[in-house]
């Protein structure tokens, strides 16, 4: 399973652009790459997945280099909502039963 | 979109009692499905790989005996804490995916968690 590293928190402040990057080095030709938002005492939630180049959703983009070796994830125009705290995936659902392994994941927090 | 309802969100048990948490997907079906503890201010821990119709895949250093698994049909999976202590006291987390060939690599979909204490 591809092991993920992202920031420990990052802070922002509202109506700002934030990006969150997660390295994946050892990540293998059918991962993709997934991100999910926690807020406290919730489940994650899905926000984008890729596997090349540039996705974009009505939440987010996920931008993602030649060699796939990280990713980032871009929030446009944050607000206090979203804080929480993020998470990068990278898996396949044909391998490994198709889980995939948690990192520490990247506490945003968006102050006014 | 693909929907995962896990029931209770809370429950409050004695030490020595069992508990058990159920996961359902709404709206599609699942062959597959996961099972997470999380601590206070961690991540997501993985405990095991929930088949259905066979037995569960656990992850290292989890008890099968202690948590028990059983994923009867397509849209259930449920698991059980089997006597509990208060170190079992955590919140507890499944996902699912969709499946079919349509679906590939579709993303994970979670519950809404359980907040299990064990006093």
């Amino acid at each position: 399973l591809a092991k993920t590293t992202q920031p420990i928190s990052m802070d922002s402040y509202e109506g700002q652009e934030v990006n969150i990057t997660c390295s994946h080095n050892n990540i293998a030709t059918n991962d993709y790459i997934t991100w999910y938002q926690q807020f406290p005492s919730q489940g994650p939630r899905f926000i984008i997945q890729g596997y090349k180049t540039k996705v974009t959703n009505e939440v987010a983009s996920l931008f993602i280099p030649a060699d796939r070796k990280s990713s980032t994830l871009s929030l446009p125009r944050v607000s206090l909502s979203d804080t929480a705290v993020y998470y990068c995936l990278v898996g396949d659902r044909a391998t490994n039963a198709g889980k995939s392994t948690f990192g520490d994941g990247t506490t945003l927090t968006v102050k006014p | 979109g693909a929907v995962v309802s896990q029931h209770p969100s809370r429950v409050i048990c004695k030490s020595g009692t069992s508990v058990k948490i159920e996961c359902r997907s709404l709206d599609f079906q699942a062959t597959t499905m996961f099972w997470y503890r999380q601590f206070p201010k961690q991540s997501l821990m993985l405990m095991a790989t929930s088949n259905e119709g066979s037995k569960a895949t656990y992850e290292q250093g989890v008890e099968k005996d202690k948590f028990l698994i059983n994923h009867a049909s397509l849209t259930l999976s449920t698991l059980t804490v089997t006597s509990a202590h208060p170190e079992d006291s955590s919140f507890y987390i499944c996902s699912a995916r969709e499946e079919g060939a349509s679906s590939y690599n579709s993303p994970l979909h979670f519950g809404n968690g359980t907040r299990l204490t064990v006093t």
